[in-house]
């Protein structure tokens, strides 16, 4: 079945610096992809939807210059996490929509010190 | 996308039948319903979905009620492997808005050997 391949799978840094996580879709192409965060004990939080060659649409209350997206090729979903503080130390997932379902990566696990 | 209403959580004998309510009373006539879980420390993975029909994989079963205002997912057999958060979501037609999956507070299933 399609796979999203998620990396990386954990990070630790130290607040005030970046973090780049990847996500690439496998074997198919995916257009569109949506960045998830989560929470411990709660559910996802959609972030954004990331378009290949445009700019990607962010949820209500979700800082765009924080937390930058980008969607270079067809295989490859970037999300950037500016300027880290502790209180965005979260479980974050991308996600795409080949025919069919969704497929989600495995996730990374930010921790911000 | 219409709400969903899912118990916080429910438990389970290992290789008993389970089965994982749904309300979804405001739903429309070209909602599809969509069956994801989470594994601890996992993104979701793709369990069910279906428009009116019963629909069966070899994951799970699906029962959809006639009037479609509620659902269930039944796992045939539960394993400790089944232990994780199912999330009933409501999802319109792939040519609708923007392809976004919306995640409520899912059911937490505990698996008991």
């Amino acid at each position: 079945g399609a796979v999203v391949s998620q990396h990386p799978s954990w990070v630790i840094c130290k607040s005030g610096t970046s973090v780049k996580i990847e996500c690439r879709s496998l074997d198919f192409q995916a257009t569109t992809m949506f960045w998830y965060r989560q929470f411990p004990k709660q559910s996802l939080m959609l972030m954004a939807t990331s378009n290949e060659g445009s700019k990607a649409t962010y949820e209500q209350g979700v800082e765009k210059d924080k937390f930058l997206i980008n969607h270079a090729s067809l295989t490859l979903s970037t999300l950037t996490v500016t300027s880290a503080h502790p209180e965005d130390s979260s479980f974050y997932i991308c996600s795409a929509r080949p025919r069919g379902g969704y497929t989600f990566g495995s996730g990374t696990r930010l921790t911000v010190v | 996308d219409a709400k969903t209403t899912q118990p916080n959580s429910m438990e389970s004998n290992e290789e008993e039948p389970v089965h994982l309510p749904c309300n979804h009373s405001t739903i429309s006539g070209t909602d599809y319903i969509h069956w994801y879980r989470q594994l601890p420390s996992q993104g979701p993975e793709y369990v069910i979905h279906g428009l009116t029909s019963n629909v069966n994989n070899r994951m799970a079963s699906l029962a959809i009620a006639e009037d479609r205002k509620s659902s269930t997912l039944i796992l045939h057999r539960a394993t400790l492997r089944d232990a994780a958060v199912y999330y009933c979501i409501l999802r319109g037609p792939s040519s609708s808005n923007t392809g976004k999956l919306i995640f409520g507070q899912g059911t937490t299933l505990q698996v008991k050997p």
